[in-house]
């Protein structure tokens, strides 16, 4: 059964502080991303790996960075939390460069307050 | 970049009636278009998806079909049921060097009234 297990279910956070957000899959999948999901707005891409490494921005990865050291493990972290980004984070992991399954953990509800 | 556009946005329909999610897409290169699931508090699961070499895929009561022509995809749900109450994706992506990821729609609500 395949999984991508994010670190934390719930999250909350002082303005300011530094987050860190982990996300492990146990698929050897190349590709792994960081999504947030807001109400009206879906599924938008902050940043995504396809080696480990390697990073790309999204859609919107300002106050975002990331790490990936390690191919099964990819981390989403805010530099200085604000209000702004209280959300619902989403990490996915695929394989390779082709069209294949997007999966995808089970999120973590991040309250900035 | 890709752009994709879904509606409708919130979609109510009585047990047994059929459901129809739209979505188009910008970028004629597209050529991967999955459908995700995501059911209250839980994660976005794949449903069924759609390769741009075929025009119609089935399984059981869920369909999706895709116009290249028209850059539009659809899926259709028949008799529907209240597990199928959840919040529907649709997705485009393509394939090349430096496509790795999807391109969601914003999602549609579907609530089925028993």
């Amino acid at each position: 059964d395949v999984k991508v297990t994010q670190s934390s279910r719930y999250l909350v956070k002082r303005t300011g502080e530094k987050v860190f957000l982990e996300c492990v899959q146990d698929m050897d999948h190349e590709n792994m991303f960081w999504y947030r999901q807001d109400p009206g707005l879906g599924l938008r891409l902050i940043y995504f790996s396809y080696d480990v490494k390697m990073k790309e921005k999204g859609d919107i990865p300002e106050g975002y960075s990331v790490s990936r050291e390690k191919k099964e493990r990819f981390s989403l972290i805010l530099e200085s939390a604000s209000t702004n980004q209280t959300s619902m984070y989403l990490c996915a992991s695929s394989l390779g460069r082709g069209n294949t399954e997007a999966f995808f953990g089970q999120g973590t509800r991040l309250t900035v307050v | 970049g890709e752009n994709v556009e879904q509606h409708p946005s919130t979609l109510s329909v009585q047990e047994g009636d059929s459901a129809v999610i739209k979505c188009t897409y910008s970028d004629s290169a597209s050529n991967y278009f999955p459908w995700y699931k995501q059911e209250l508090g839980k994660r976005p699961q794949l449903i069924i998806d759609i390769r741009s070499n075929v025009g119609e895929k089935k399984d059981q009561r869920i369909a999706v079909t895709l116009n290249k022509t028209a850059k539009h995809f659809s899926l259709h749900i028949t008799e529907t049921q209240p597990e199928d109450s959840a919040v529907y994706f649709c997705a485009a992506k393509k394939t090349g060097a430096g496509s790795y990821q999807l391109t969601f729609g914003k999602g549609t609500k579907l609530s089925v009234i028993p």
